[in-house]
């Protein structure tokens, strides 16, 4: 099955400076890539997603780019706030039109220092 | 916006209980999925429900578990005979068609004593 490897687990930056979140996948037949914000308490948020047809992807700060070549996908914050401090985590999935489950990573958490 | 909700947010439950965890997902969605996380770990895939029926299963999802739809807004988990390693937070999320984007719900934190 699919295995997720994510990193960093921990990601302290300064607040204004950009955050790059890694990850990669083993199942060459995974299409669907999405990232999810979770905040202490929370279910996982949506924040972006990529499938395997585009290479690169951008909304506002966020923007999370794919290499099926290498089968890695990583995302991408800009101008770091302080609400961007949560854990973020990876997923993939192989989406054929049906309930296909998520493979997730192991999350990063990230801190935005003041 | 719609959102998927879940109850009860936490579930303290003997073990050799039966426990039931209750989603609503998105009133438009037709996708239904169950997660879990173990503290500390990563979110696993549990379950996958369409058209009434399981679309998919992970090897996690052994005969305890079972899953239904008993009327038009809510969707259930049910563990039969629950075990301490069954602690953890169960998420429900669901999706308005199959590969589509799933939506979570806050989760239910289900302790086993």
């Amino acid at each position: 099955g699919e295995n997720v490897e994510q990193h960093p687990s921990t990601l302290s930056v300064q607040e204004g400076d950009s955050a790059v979140i890694k990850c990669t996948y083993s199942d060459s037949a995974s299409n669907y890539f999405p990232w999810y914000k979770q905040e202490l308490g929370k279910g996982p948020q949506l924040i972006i997603d990529i499938r395997s047809n585009v290479g690169e992807k951008k909304d506002q700060r966020i923007a999370v780019t794919l290499n099926k070549t290498a089968k890695h996908f990583s995302l991408h914050i800009t101008e770091t706030q302080p609400e961007d401090s949560a854990v973020y985590f990876c997923a993939a999935s192989m989406t054929g039109g049906g309930a296909d489950g998520l493979t997730f990573g192991k999350g990063t958490h990230l801190i935005i220092q003041p | 916006e719609p959102e998927v909700t879940q109850t009860p947010s936490h579930q303290v439950t003997q073990m050799g209980q039966e426990v039931i965890l209750r989603c609503v997902p998105i009133s438009n969605h037709l996708y239904f999925y169950w997660y879990r996380q173990i503290l500390g770990q990563k979110v696993e895939f549990l379950v996958s429900f369409y058209n009434n029926e399981i679309s998919e299963k992970s090897e996690i999802f052994d005969d305890q578990f079972s899953v239904e739809r008993p009327d038009g807004s809510n969707f259930t988990l049910k563990i039969r005979s629950t075990k301490l390693e069954d602690s953890a937070m169960y998420f429900c999320a669901s999706s308005v068609q199959g590969g589509q984007p799933q939506h979570f719900g806050d989760g239910t934190r289900l302790s086993i004593l």
